[in-house]
């Protein structure tokens, strides 16, 4: 299984909802990434997990919440978004080639298309 | 902090050869990529490049590296309409595996039939 999976492939809330974003990947890979990416503009990070514990938080608001529940899941909880924040996020997830020399390439999901109104 | 560029768009006729190319900043770069982003779709890793090394051929793709231009292009022989898509590159410059990777803007490539 060299997949990850991210639901819901589509979301629209409005500025005053809670929701949740979902990635979970069984390769075994110990660090997880969230990426935010507008229309004809690369990744950009938002956040980074490593051996379950946020690595990296690249000064996102905290109206975006990271989770890590387990090495498998990773959430991104939303409230009080802004229409602005309306995107494709993307999950990612990647091995440790410190300990067996891999490429350490990120794997990605097909992302969450997330419409904020 | 490390920039990465590439020229925006690149139209090309089927069955011609496409050349994409990338210059990055970061001298301590240890791994350069070319993802493939399909319309709707997430990224998908197309090859890599050591920095150690200067090319490296994959089925139609070569990728040739200058390490002391920073520079990085992907060949692709033979191209179909199947690879119209934005083609990032992106590199990283560390051993371990949790360390993000910078991408560039992203090049679309349009295949004319």
């Amino acid at each position: 299984d060299t997949e990850v999976t991210q639901t819901p492939k589509h979301l629209v809330m409005g500025m005053t909802n809670k929701k949740s974003l979902k990635c979970e990947q069984h390769m075994g890979h110990r660090a997880m990434y969230w990426y935010k990416q507008k229309a004809k503009k690369p990744p950009e990070l938002m956040f980074v997990y490593s051996y379950e514990k946020l690595s990296i938080n690249e000064s996102v608001p905290s109206r975006f919440s990271p989770e890590c529940p387990n090495s498998s899941l990773l959430n991104l909880h939303l409230h009080a978004l802004q229409p602005e924040d309306s995107a494709l996020y993307l999950c990612a997830s990647s091995q440790d080639h410190v300990v067996a020399g891999d490429l350490g390439e990120l794997f990605f999901g097909e992302g969450s298309r997330l419409t904020v109104l | 902090g490390e920039d990465v560029e590439q020229s925006l768009f690149l139209s090309v006729r089927e069955g011609d050869s496409s050349v994409i190319n990338c210059t990055y900043t970061d001298s301590s770069s240890t791994y350069l990529y070319w993802y493939k982003q399909e319309p709707g779709a997430g990224l998908q890793l197309l090859t890599y490049i050591f920095s150690n090394m200067d090319m490296k051929q994959d089925q139609r793709l070569t990728v040739l590296l200058n390490k002391k231009d920073k520079h990085l292009s992907l060949r692709i022989a033979d191209t179909q309409t199947g690879d119209s898509a934005i083609y990032f590159c992106a590199e990283s410059n560390s051993n371990s595996g949790n360390t993000p990777l910078v991408f560039g803007k992203g090049t679309r490539l349009s295949v004319i039939a």
